[in-house]
């Protein structure tokens, strides 16, 4: 089973609605969580960090479950900019620094 | 600006030759990462490196090779012993050194592929 999973997608999203998905991990000692985005043939980047009461910054939210062990991120009045493969990370505890574990992201693609 | 730069952003190599990817951060960060993603894949540690003259093995090692004789240069050399070394090749650094930042910054990438 990989430490982190996420549905490949692609989510079709019109442009203007709302779309949301997942991210499991495996390891319930993780201490942090983040999305990132990435574009096609691009690196990825930072988009949010996931904090255990939820958090918001303009359209995207990002949840925490801990007690089932997944994150989420749900994109509000989704626009075609917003198209992009999303990309969960998770840390595991302090005595595995350096191990970040990346799910191989959720692609989103926003139509007119 | 600051920012990481990686080069070559594409490269071709013919099988048994060594090729060496280089990366360089004017972030003052202390912590270095190597980085492999394959299509539909998630990225996959190589290496990485807290300080100057220290690094580690991450996942993934087996036929790379890494330096950090600066703490601005982080270079990976894919090696002829790397059985399928065509990949996405992407370096990141961050602030932290003692447990993983909230950000990593990333490198544009380096395309290798092996004729």
């Amino acid at each position: 089973r990989k430490e982190v999973e996420q549905d490949p997608g692609p989510f079709n999203v019109p442009e203007g609605a709302t779309v949301a998905f997942n991210c499991t991990y495996s390891n319930s000692a993780s201490q942090s969580f983040f999305w990132y985005r990435q574009d096609c043939r691009k690196e990825p980047k930072l988009l949010m960090s996931v904090y255990s009461s939820g958090n918001e910054d303009g359209r995207f939210t990002a949840q925490l479950n801990r007690a089932s062990q997944y994150i989420s991120l749900l994109i509000r009045d989704s626009k075609l900019s917003d198209s992009a493969t999303y990309l969960c990370v998770v840390t595991g505890t302090t005595d595995s620094w350096g191990k970040l574990q990346f799910g191989s992201g959720t692609q989103v693609v926003v139509t007119p | 600006d600051g920012g990481i730069t990686q080069s070559p952003k594409y490269l071709f190599r013919k099988e048994g030759q060594n090729v060496t990817l280089s990366c360089e951060q004017n972030l003052n960060h202390d912590a270095m990462y190597w980085y492999r993603q394959d299509p539909g894949q998630g990225l996959r540690l190589i290496y990485y490196s807290q300080i100057v003259n220290d690094f580690q093995k991450g996942d993934i090692a087996e036929g790379y090779s890494v330096s950090r004789e600066k703490k601005e240069s982080f270079p990976l050399t894919v090696t002829s012993a790397q059985k399928n070394p065509t990949a996405f090749y992407l370096c990141a650094s961050s602030g932290s050194r003692v447990f993983p930042s909230e950000e990593l910054f990333f490198g544009e990438g380096s395309r290798l592929t092996v004729l």
